[in-house]
């Protein structure tokens, strides 16, 4: 089994200041874990993937990811958060067979001029 | 460049009412899936399809019957539409095993 908590539903930051959005997960095999983000009234689309190798994972936008087996966690940052980043975000855990995706519930950032 | 197209993308519905929310795809992806996005609850996988003729359930399943013909299209269809089906419904593709899900824009659906 399979499963995906993010720690806060709402995370809010100035721009400028570090983001740092919290993911943990639950997976019975090795898990494939990714970023998604939502725009207003727009589909997901892909930030980044871990799937295997290098456990520092980099995305677009500015955004990384490290993969903690330790842990359990996969948590989302970006060293300084623009206006532009506002939007919600998924974290989200798959098998290797990438058939089914379990996310996670979201957390909606705010940017704080 | 047109990805994943749904249609349509609000409709109301009344109870016990059927219909079906259209997927078309043309990047020749062999995975296609629906999910539903609830307030508070992320997404959750409804059916998916790795390749025409080839469909399996995910979370939650019940209320939703799916089929797929063709290798672009994948209907999500609501025999009997009931108040708990309101909801945001997407469709996402992929090719099979490359891990990148590609969404379309969302068909929101209001059960009354």
């Amino acid at each position: 089994a399979q499963s995906v908590t993010q720690l806060g539903s709402h995370v809010s930051v100035s721009e400028g200041a570090l983001v740092l959005l919290r993911c943990n997960y639950s997976s019975s095999v090795p898990p494939y874990l990714f970023w998604y983000v939502q725009y207003p009234n727009q589909g997901l689309q892909l930030l980044l993937k871990y799937t295997t190798g290098a456990t520092l994972v980099k995305g677009i936008n500015g955004f990384e990811a490290e993969f903690k087996k330790s842990e359990t966690s996969f948590h989302l940052t970006k060293p300084s958060a623009h206006m532009s980043d506002a939007a919600e975000y998924f974290c989200a855990v798959s098998a290797n067979n990438f058939n089914k995706f379990y996310f996670g519930s979201g957390t909606k950032l705010n940017v704080k001029p | 460049n047109a990805g994943v197209t749904q249609t349509p993308k609000f409709q109301v519905l009344k109870t016990g009412q059927s219909m079906t929310l259209q997927c078309a795809q043309d990047m020749n992806h062999e995975y296609m899936s629906w999910y539903r996005q609830d307030p508070g609850m992320g997404l959750r996988l409804i059916h998916y399809s790795v390749g025409a003729g080839i469909t399996d359930q995910g979370e939650v399943p019940n209320g939703y019957n799916v089929s797929r013909s063709t290798t672009e299209d994948f209907p999500l269809r609501l025999l009997s539409a009931a108040p708990s089906q309101t909801s945001v419904y997407f469709c996402a593709s992929s090719r099979q095993g490359a891990g990148e899900l590609f969404f379309g824009e969302g068909s929101r659906l209001t059960v009354l």
